[in-house]
């Protein structure tokens, strides 16, 4: 498996809650994602970042921030959790050396707000 | 935009047997990439197999090889000797080679049981 951390691992919180979902990696890879997968485990992207100080939103509209200061960590934020946020997160990463480098993905986290 | 269809929620197979996962795709790109992911009930996802668009032969990992047939956008999976472990989420997903953006569209996934 590869290299890549995500806490906590499960998460449950109450509605209005500041939370912080973490993911590093040690892989030394240039390029990181955020996808969100729902219940009927469907994935869609919703951030990613090229390197340090470089983020992007992806394809589905999410609520959530991220921010890229460091190489290997790449942390996602909600400043007020919603029942609707309630998904599991999964973190990936990738090189940025060429066209198609596969992605690698953490253990995700599982959120429920309640 | 990208699209993938998985048109099988759920299959299930007899461990040893030989199944096969559909996918197909749409795009205007001559140029992309395609992957199968699998992930394992509460555990990561992980990497069957890559393909390459340009590449007209098909990539084969051990077990794992894929009917990549471009003019009809396809994309299969075949599992040989199916195995307990084999058992888990599958996932098609489409990564475009232009603008370097490298962002995988999934499919809906297919749920694999193998039995014994």
């Amino acid at each position: 498996e590869a290299d890549i951390y995500q806490t906590p691992r499960y998460l449950v919180i109450g509605t209005g809650k500041k939370i912080t979902l973490e993911c590093s990696q040690t892989m030394g890879h240039d390029k990181m994602y955020w996808y969100q997968q729902d219940p009927g485990m469907e994935l869609h992207l919703i951030h990613y970042s090229y390197g340090v100080n470089s983020t992007e939103k992806g394809d589905l509209s999410s609520e959530s921030t991220v921010s890229r200061i460091r190489t290997e960590h790449f942390p996602l934020t909600l400043e007020s959790a919603r029942p609707s946020h309630t998904s599991q997160y999964l973190c990936a990463s990738s090189f940025r050396r060429g066209d198609g480098d596969t992605q690698y993905f953490g253990p995700g986290t599982r959120l429920t707000v309640l | 935009a990208q699209t993938v269809t998985q048109s099988q929620p759920e299959m299930s197979v007899q461990e040893a047997e030989t199944v096969t996962l559909s996918c197909t795709y749409d795009t205007s790109e001559s140029n992309y990439y395609l992957f199968w992911y699998k992930q394992p009930p509460s555990r990561q996802m992980i990497l069957v197999i890559r393909q390459e668009a340009y590449k007209q032969q098909n990539a084969t990992e051990n077990r794992f090889s894929v009917n990549f047939q471009k003019a009809a956008k396809s994309f299969s999976l075949k599992i040989s000797d199916s195995q307990l472990g084999d058992t888990a989420m599958y996932f098609c997903a489409f990564m475009s080679s232009q603008g370097g953006s490298e962002k995988l569209v999934f499919g809906k996934g297919t749920k694999l049981t193998v039995n014994p």
